[in-house]
């Protein structure tokens, strides 16, 4: 079946420096890119989408590139915060449905001080 | 605003028994979803429901039960509980659907089946 594959699982970065975490999909007709942010405790919440006819968008500090070519797109976070340290999940569209997601595994992201 | 409620936040279980998990929104979505969480599997949908009196099923649906009788609830039923149903279950809705619009989340159900 369609899967998105995450990386890293863990990444470790100091407090100040930028972060990359990488996703790759395997269904062509994906079109909506949704990155999740989820703290303990806590559900998920979107702090950032991209759509298919759209190669990047930002958001302060955030930002999430797309190459439809290679099926791959990835979150960018500058000048990291402690308050940054969370789990972030990536997702796809399954196909050009409105109504379900492909999640990735998810990367937790520790902000060192 | 509440947002989307989900209720219990905590359950232990026999096997065997049932229960239902509610959740409710107060945002008029259309849209809402079950989903769980399992370590090192992002989330996995359940069931989900395009508006009142219309669910499908999602990629693992076996043992749950829903039921949309009205916009604001979706709730969960587990009909015969077993220790893989043992996890973090998450609510939620959105205007339209999470396939091309943000999916507000409720603070998750955390369920151990012993």
């Amino acid at each position: 079946g369609e899967n998105v594959e995450q990386h890293p699982s863990t990444l470790s970065v100091q407090e100040g420096d930028s972060a990359v975490i990488k996703c790759t999909y395997s269904d062509s007709a994906s079109n909506y890119f949704p990155w999740y942010k989820q703290e303990l405790g806590k559900g998920p919440q979107l702090i950032i989408d991209i759509r298919s006819n759209v190669g990047e968008k930002k958001d302060q500090r955030i930002a999430v590139t797309l190459n439809k070519t290679a099926k791959h797109f990835s979150l960018h976070i500058t000048e990291t915060q402690p308050e940054d340290s969370a789990v972030y999940f990536c997702a796809a569209s399954m196909g050009d449905s409105n109504y379900q997601l492909i999640w990735g595994a998810g990367t937790k992201l520790i902000i060192k001080p | 605003n509440a947002g989307v409620t989900q209720t219990p936040k905590f359950q232990v279980l026999k096997t065997g028994q049932s229960m239902t998990l509610q959740c409710a929104q107060d945002m008029n979505h259309e849209y809402m979803s079950w989903y769980r969480q399992d370590p090192g599997m992002g989330l996995r949908l359940i069931h989900y429901s395009v508006g009142a009196g219309i669910t499908d099923q999602g990629e693992v649906p076996n043992g749950y039960n829903v039921s949309r009788s009205t916009t604001e609830d979706f709730p969960l039923r587990l009909l015969s509980a077993a220790p893989s149903q043992t996890s973090v279950y998450f609510c939620a809705s959105s205007y339209t659907g999470t396939g091309n619009t943000e999916a507000f989340f409720g603070q998750g159900t955390r369920l151990t089946v012993v």
